[in-house]
C-alpha cells in the first residue's frame, strides 16, 4: 500500500509569491491533516479536513488556506509568501473518521524555500 | 492551554547504552491522547505509540518502552540497548478527544529531542 504522498518535495519562491503544495493521503484514508515545521517554532498544526470539509483550523493568517477534493487529496496555499514561511511542510492521513482514535500516517513533507 | 515539553534538546549516547526521552504535558482535558514520533533525517515522522489517558498502563515494545504517569503529567519514552539506527528526533504529541469524541486530529507537539547514537 503506497503511503502518503506530497508534492512537490522541494520548492523556492520569492517573497511575495504564491504556493500551492499538494498531499496524496493513504488509499482509503479521509481525513488529511497538515502542519508547518521551522526550527524556532517546531511542529505547528495548520489544519485537518475530513470528507471535503475543514474540521479544524491552527492559528495561522488567513494567507494559509487549505482544501480537500472528493478523492480526499488536500492541497494547501500560502498567498503573499514571507521569508518566515520558509519550512518544511508536512501532510498526514488517517483512517475512519480521523481523529485521534485513528493513527496519523505522515508524509515525507515539501521543504519550502522563501528568498 | 495545552502544552508539551521536551526539556532534552540533545542527548548523545553510545551504542548499547540506555536512554529516556523526557515529556511533560498540560491539560485541562480529562480525555486526551498521548503520542511519540521519530523523525529520521529523510523528515518523516512516524508513529510510536498512542496512549489514552485512562490508560496508565506502561507499555514495552521490543527494545522502548514508555512510561505514562498522570500524577507527574509525564510521559517518557525509554531505548534499552540503543543502536545507531536509533538516531532522530523524537517528537511526544497531545490531542485533545473534542467533546469526548476524539474526532480531532490536532496535534500538540513539544520542540523534539535529537537523540545521537554514536557506535
Amino acid at each position: 500500500k503506497a503511503g502518503v504522498t506530497q508534492t512537490p518535495r522541494y520548492l523556492i519562491k520569492t517573497r511575495g509569491q504564491q504556493v500551492t503544495l499538494s498531499c496524496s493521503p493513504i488509499s482509503g484514508h479521509r481525513s488529511v491533516s497538515w502542519y508547518q515545521q521551522t526550527p524556532g517554532q517546531g511542529l505547528q498544526f495548520l489544519f485537518e479536513y475530513f470528507s471535503e470539509t475543514q474540521r479544524n483550523k491552527g492559528n495561522f493568517p488567513g494567507r494559509f488556506s487549505g482544501r480537500q477534493f472528493s478523492n480526499s487529496r488536500s492541497e494547501m496555499n500560502v498567498s503573499t509568501l514571507e521569508l518566515g514561511d520558509s519550512a518544511l511542510y508536512l501532510c498526514a492521513s488517517s483512517s475512519g473518521t480521523g481523529g485521534v482514535y485513528n493513527e496519523q500516517f505522515f508524509g515525507p513533507g515539501t521543504r519550502l524555500t522563501v528568498l | 492551554a495545552q502544552k508539551v515539553t521536551q526539556a532534552q534538546t540533545e542527548i548523545s549516547v553510545v551504542e548499547k547504552e540506555d536512554v529516556t526521552l523526557d515529556c511533560v504535558y498540560e491539560t485541562r482535558d480529562t480525555t486526551y491522547y498521548l503520542f511519540w514520533y521519530k523523525q529520521p533525517p529523510s523528515g518523516e515522522l512516524v508513529f510510536l505509540i498512542r496512549r489514552n489517558s485512562f490508560d496508565e498502563q506502561n507499555e514495552i515494545s521490543g527494545r522502548y518502552s514508555w512510561n505514562f504517569q498522570k500524577s507527574t503529567s509525564s510521559f517518557n519514552f525509554t531505548i534499552t540497548a540503543s543502536q545507531v539506527v536509533d538516531s532522530a528526533v523524537y517528537f511526544c504529541a497531545l490531542s485533545e478527544a473534542r467533546g469526548g469524541s476524539g474526532n480531532t486530529g490536532k496535534l500538540i507537539f513539544g520542540q523534539g529531542t535529537t537523540l545521537q547514537v554514536k557506535p
